[in-house]
């Protein structure tokens, strides 16, 4: 069953921690992007890559982190310098010149 | 970089009427508009897009129509039912890099 699957669903973390989401895809679609959904903000784009070991910061790259190590999977780093990271992140991939994205169901990353 | 306005942020129609929602972007480049759906805690689904080489494209009660020397585009939903309740992002895409940029969201309300 093809799909993008992002792990966990929820996340909490404590002020000062690091932590990574885990995004992961089986369509083999070259691209992919993590975004931050927040209300009223629409979905706005972290940090994209097109092709393995490579990737472009976002709109909002500042606190986050990423690697393409794999064309499977991309997963996401929020940092202890991400000043405001409580959001529902979503992943999506998408093949180039595309036909539009598939997301992924989300992790919502709650700072305790 | 490409900036994407949705209009507006709030949208209530009665069960059978016709839902419009507007967009505007500013990149001249961007050659790719995807209209996404998304329900209540669910990922956003893509429901209808259209390329700059078309002026509108139509799919069952779903509709989009593009004006590029306006910059404007706008999805038109037709004999709304309760299902069509959801939030709906506008985007636009210049494929110079397959990056979408997403307006800030349309929460659709369909009302009995």
């Amino acid at each position: 069953d093809g799909g993008i699957t992002q792990s966990p669903k929820y996340l909490f973390r404590k002020e000062g921690q690091n932590v990574t989401l885990s995004c992961e895809q089986n369509l083999n679609h070259d691209a992919m992007y993590w975004y931050r959904q927040d209300p009223g903000q629409g979905l706005r784009l972290i940090y994209y890559s097109q092709i393995v070991n490579d990737f472009q910061k976002g709109d909002i790259a500042e606190g986050y982190s990423v690697s393409r190590e794999k064309k499977e999977s991309f997963p996401l780093t929020v940092t202890s310098a991400q000043k405001n990271p409580t959001a529902f992140y979503l992943c999506a991939s998408s093949i180039l010149y595309f036909d539009g994205y598939t997301f992924g169901s989300g992790t919502r990353l709650t700072v305790v | 970089g490409e900036n994407v306005e949705q209009h507006p942020s709030t949208l209530s129609v009665q069960e059978g009427d016709s839902a419009v929602i507007k967009c505007t972007y500013s990149d001249s480049a961007s050659n790719y508009f995807p209209w996404y759906k998304q329900e209540l805690g669910k990922r956003p689904q893509l429901i209808i897009d259209i390329r700059s080489n078309v002026g509108e494209k139509k799919d069952q009660r779903i509709a989009v129509t593009l004006n590029k020397t306006a910059k404007h585009f706008s999805l038109h939903i037709t004999e709304t039912q309760p299902e069509d309740s959801a939030v709906y992002f506008c985007a636009a895409s210049p494929n110079r890099d397959d990056k979408i940029i997403f307006g800030k969201g349309t929460r659709l309300h369909i009302l009995p």
